[in-house]
């Protein structure tokens, strides 16, 4: 069935440092494919979405590219702020999966001053 | 602009106890989800409905009872509560899900404990 996997966590880092987080998926047919943010507290809010492959989303500074090539969306930041602190959730949908959303486990960034 | 409202936002139930989450939105969506979330689980669906009438199962139904009555809500039953349904619940919606890129808008979550 379809699935996403992300890297685990969490992941340190200090400010201004560059951030990736690595997701991969298996899906039949052509998924879309989404990061969600969710900072401590809250609930999940959208980051960015791609829809076809080679599509590019981004967001407050974060960016990730679909490569159907290699069956990944990885999310990057160049330089990022105590402010992104959060839990990462990459995630797709497809028509199979009756356009619900299949979720990573999630990684959690914490960034240091 | 209250999009996803969840009540209750926090909840102790005793074991075999039964509850109803309560979830509404303002967006005249016709999807409408429940996920659990659990650590080191990610998000899973529990039930969704593709419009008022129609409910279907998702992955972790067991336990839990669902019916969509009117567009704008979608509540969650726990029939008997268990331990194991102590998580946090985030009800979701959307136009169709998240097909052709359709953004699913979530609710703020609602924390519940099982004793």
């Amino acid at each position: 069935g379809d699935s996403v996997t992300q890297m685990e966590g969490p992941v340190t880092l200090s400010e201004e440092a560059f951030l990736t987080i690595n997701c991969t998926y298996t899906a039949t047919g052509y998924p879309s494919l989404f990061w969600y943010v969710q900072y401590p507290g809250e609930g999940l809010q959208l980051l960015l979405k791609a829809t076809k492959a080679d599509d590019k989303g981004s967001n407050k500074g974060f960016e990730a590219t679909y490569r159907k090539e290699t069956t990944s969306f990885h999310l990057e930041k160049g330089s990022v702020q105590v402010s992104d602190s959060a839990v990462y959730f990459c995630a797709l949908s497809t028509g199979g999966s009756q356009g619900n959303l299949i979720f990573g486990k999630g990684t959690k960034l914490s960034v240091k001053p | 602009n209250a999009g996803v409202t969840q009540t209750p936002k926090f909840q102790v139930l005793k074991t075999g106890q039964s509850m109803t989450l309560q979830c509404a939105q303002d967006m005249n969506h016709e999807y409408m989800s429940w996920y659990r979330q659990d650590p080191g689980m990610g998000l899973r669906l529990i039930h969704y409905s593709v419009g008022a009438g129609i409910t279907d199962q998702g992955e972790v139904p067991n336990g839990y009872n669902v019916s969509r009555s009117t567009t704008e809500d979608f509540p969650l039953r726990l029939l008997s509560a268990a331990p194991s349904q102590t998580s946090v619940y985030f009800c979701a919606s959307s136009y169709s899900g998240g097909r052709s890129g359709n953004t699913i808008y979530f609710g703020e979550g609602s924390w519940l404990t099982v004793v």
